[in-house]
């Protein structure tokens, strides 16, 4: 059973462009969180999404950010018009059910640098 | 809202005890989670608590006080691998996880 995959590993973009990152959780895993990690920072929660459906978006910066988990095919956290100080680390993790106490599973994460 | 506080670093021998704390305010609350971070990897999980109490993984076990909305993380019999992020996390209403701006533990010999 694979894990948690992102892709890209590392993504450059200059300020202005877009910024597209993949997530597909584990096999059976409904759930899927965004994070950010700055470098020597922690995470930072950005988005909760279930099938088809954003149930936390409170993490989210309100412009330039959205993010979705469609019925077919991996989430996608997408930056419009990147800035410098979206440069970090984007973590994607799943967990199997609703449940409380649910471990997450993490991905590799994307390193987005912005020149 | 929720908001976690950690200490920001902490130094131990390798072969000794270390302790990680972390207190918590937070709405809602369904239990607390530690997790590791190696740098440059992602964060793996270590434990979860849910009810008062100590927890035990091998050399690993975490702590739960809800009344004084307090855990800690203790590792023993200290390793150089164990040279990493650790991170406590809430999980509140909604589902939502909430994570601590981590300690870094750096094991010396």
């Amino acid at each position: 059973n694979a894990g948690v995959m992102q892709n890209p590993r590392h993504l450059v973009r200059r300020r202005g462009q877009e910024a597209r990152l993949r997530c597909s959780p584990m096999k059976g895993h409904s759930h899927v969180y965004w994070y950010r990690q700055l470098p020597e920072e922690g995470l930072k929660f950005m988005v909760y999404l279930q099938k088809e459906n954003i149930i936390d978006e409170s993490g989210m910066p309100k412009e330039r950010f959205s993010a979705e988990f469609p019925k077919e095919g991996p989430s996608i956290l997408r930056i419009q018009q990147v800035v410098r100080g979206d440069s970090a680390a984007y973590f994607c993790a799943s967990s199997p059910t609703k449940g409380a106490g649910d471990e997450q599973f993490f991905g590799p994460g994307t390193r987005l640098t912005v020149l | 809202g929720q908001s976690l506080e950690q200490p920001s670093e902490v130094t131990a021998v390798e072969g000794a005890i270390v302790q990680i704390n972390c207190t918590y305010q937070t709405s809602g609350f369904y239990g607390l989670s530690w997790y590791q971070q190696h740098d440059g990897g992602a964060p793996t999980f270590l434990s979860y608590n849910a009810l008062d109490g100590l927890e035990e993984t091998g050399r690993f076990s975490s702590f739960l006080s809800r009344s004084d909305s307090y855990g800690y993380l203790l590792l023993q019999e200290l390793q150089m691998k164990d040279s990493a992020s650790y991170f406590c996390a809430v999980k509140g209403g909604y589902q939502k996880v909430t994570f601590g701006t981590g300690t870094k533990l750096q094991v010396i010999p």
